[in-house]
């Protein structure tokens, strides 16, 4: 296991359409979040997964927005009817439980959403 | 809006020369991560601090956590073309598992 793996690296969508992307998380990591990025900015936190739990969702994350991790694995992020607005980097990350306040994450390559 | 502030945006050195970074925040966090991102690619980790006044050291890196846990710097001696990228810095909450990002200081080395 090498890192966290994101599929696919590019994404070039017309709106309206939906779209998924998957995340594999370091296998032994029980924690995975996704974030987005936009241009010149920080990424910026989109939601969080303990196991299969979804424990938080950021406001940024509108209904057409939902995440899942089924089995405490893999994750998937699908955006239903794009806006051009959605274009951004998602990134996933994952982190284990060390206990304490170290909270570090590591992060995939990130899969670059283009909406025309 | 990022809760940390970064400074400067933008930082064009040549080769060779000294170069620090400042993230600076009214919260007070219980641990801070530096970060480095290339063009298309994903945050790649560089250190955590957890301790206020703490001082890590990373081959020709120094990276400090202020006193009150609010602010850090990052400080690159003798800087190479391949420290070009983008330098982010994340703080995290006790107990609040997701990072706060700065937006970032894009430093650029020129051979």
């Amino acid at each position: 296991d090498t890192g966290v793996s994101q599929n696919p690296r590019h994404k070039i969508t017309k709106r309206g359409q939906n779209v998924t992307f998957r995340c594999d998380p370091i296998s032994e990591h029980n924690r995975l979040y996704w974030y987005r990025q936009t241009l010149g900015q920080g990424p910026e936190f989109l939601t969080y997964f303990q196991n299969e739990a979804q424990l938080e969702k950021s406001r940024l994350l509108s209904d057409r927005f939902s995440a899942e991790r089924p089995k405490g694995s893999f994750s998937t992020l699908e955006i239903q009817r794009t806006e051009q607005g959605d274009s951004a980097m998602y990134l996933c990350a994952s982190s284990d439980s060390p206990g304490g306040v170290n909270t570090e994450a590591f992060f995939g390559q990130g899969t670059r959403l283009t909406v025309v | 809006t990022q809760l940390l502030e970064q400074s400067p945006q933008f930082l064009s050195i040549q080769e060779g020369e000294n170069l620090t970074v400042y993230c600076n925040s009214s919260s007070v966090f219980s641990s801070l991560q530096w970060y480095r991102q290339e063009p298309g690619e994903g945050p790649v980790l560089l250190v955590t601090v957890v301790t206020g006044g703490e001082v890590k050291k990373l081959k020709r890196l120094t990276f400090q956590f202020g006193d009150a846990r609010k602010d850090s710097s990052l400080h690159i001696t003798a800087a190479q073309p391949g420290d070009t990228g983008l330098y982010l810095c994340a703080g995290g909450y006790r107990d609040d598992y997701k990072l706060s990002f700065g937006a970032g200081t894009t430093v650029t080395v020129r051979a």
